[in-house]
């Protein structure tokens, strides 16, 4: 079983619907989960971050953790076009050790 | 935040040979990373490049095929070397967010390397 798994996709929703992306993780030793987005031919950028079980919210975003299931979701609100990307999950244990990625969602929003 | 410049954006590169990648950060940062994402695959971590000290190398990954030179806290190189078609990937360099231990906050916009 991989460390971290992740739905590659594709994903294709209408504008203006609510995605979900989600990841398990087997290692109950992660402590810090983070979201990137990278859009054709360009590095990842970072979401969002999170070191605790619960939701965290920022504008259309918000990124939630469930430490006791081992699952951790990214939702979009109101999506757009421009929110079409691929998503990827990351883990870490700690400061000093390497993250952990799902092999990322891509996410089609159809205009 | 940072800012990383990563040249060259792409390359094609004959078998056999070696290829630099450059890795220019606007700002000191103390921890870079190099990255492989191959298509549909995960990032996996090549090596950690601290200033002033050995890069250190995730399992799979060696130094005489992946040299990584840090001369200062704002610049890198990873180079591939004695290139097979295997090596086509998108290599990309990070930096973490200061204050954030452990996240890899920025990336360089990639360099797709096709082996031929």
């Amino acid at each position: 079983q991989k460390e971290v798994e992740q739905d590659p996709g594709p994903l294709s929703v209408p504008e203006g619907a609510i995605v979900s992306l989600n990841c398990t993780y087997s290692n109950s030793a992660f402590q810090y989960f983070m979201w990137y987005r990278q859009y054709s031919r360009k590095g990842p950028e970072l979401l969002m971050y999170t070191y605790s079980s619960g939701n965290k919210e920022d504008g259309r975003f918000t990124a939630q953790v469930d430490k006791s299931s081992k699952y951790i979701s990214l939702f979009i609100r109101d999506s757009q076009p421009s929110d079409s990307a691929t998503y990827l999950c990351a883990m870490g244990y700690s400061g000093n050790t390497p993250l952990v990625f799902g092999k990322g969602t891509r996410l089609s929003v159809i205009a | 935040s940072a800012v990383i410049s990563q040249k060259p954006s792409r390359d094609i590169c004959q078998r056999g040979t070696s290829l630099t990648i450059q890795c220019q950060v606007d700002s000191q940062v103390t921890m870079m990373f190099w990255y492989r994402q191959q298509p549909g695959q995960s990032l996996t971590l090549i090596a950690t490049a601290n200033q002033g000290s050995e890069a250190t190398y995730e399992s799979g990954f060696v130094i005489d095929k992946f040299p990584i030179s840090r001369p200062n806290l704002t610049f890198s190189t990873l180079t591939v070397s004695n290139m097979s078609p295997e090596d086509s990937s998108i290599y990309l360099c990070s930096v973490s967010e200061p204050g954030i231990p452990g996240t890899e906050a920025f990336f360089g916009q990639g360099t797709r390397l096709t082996v031929v």
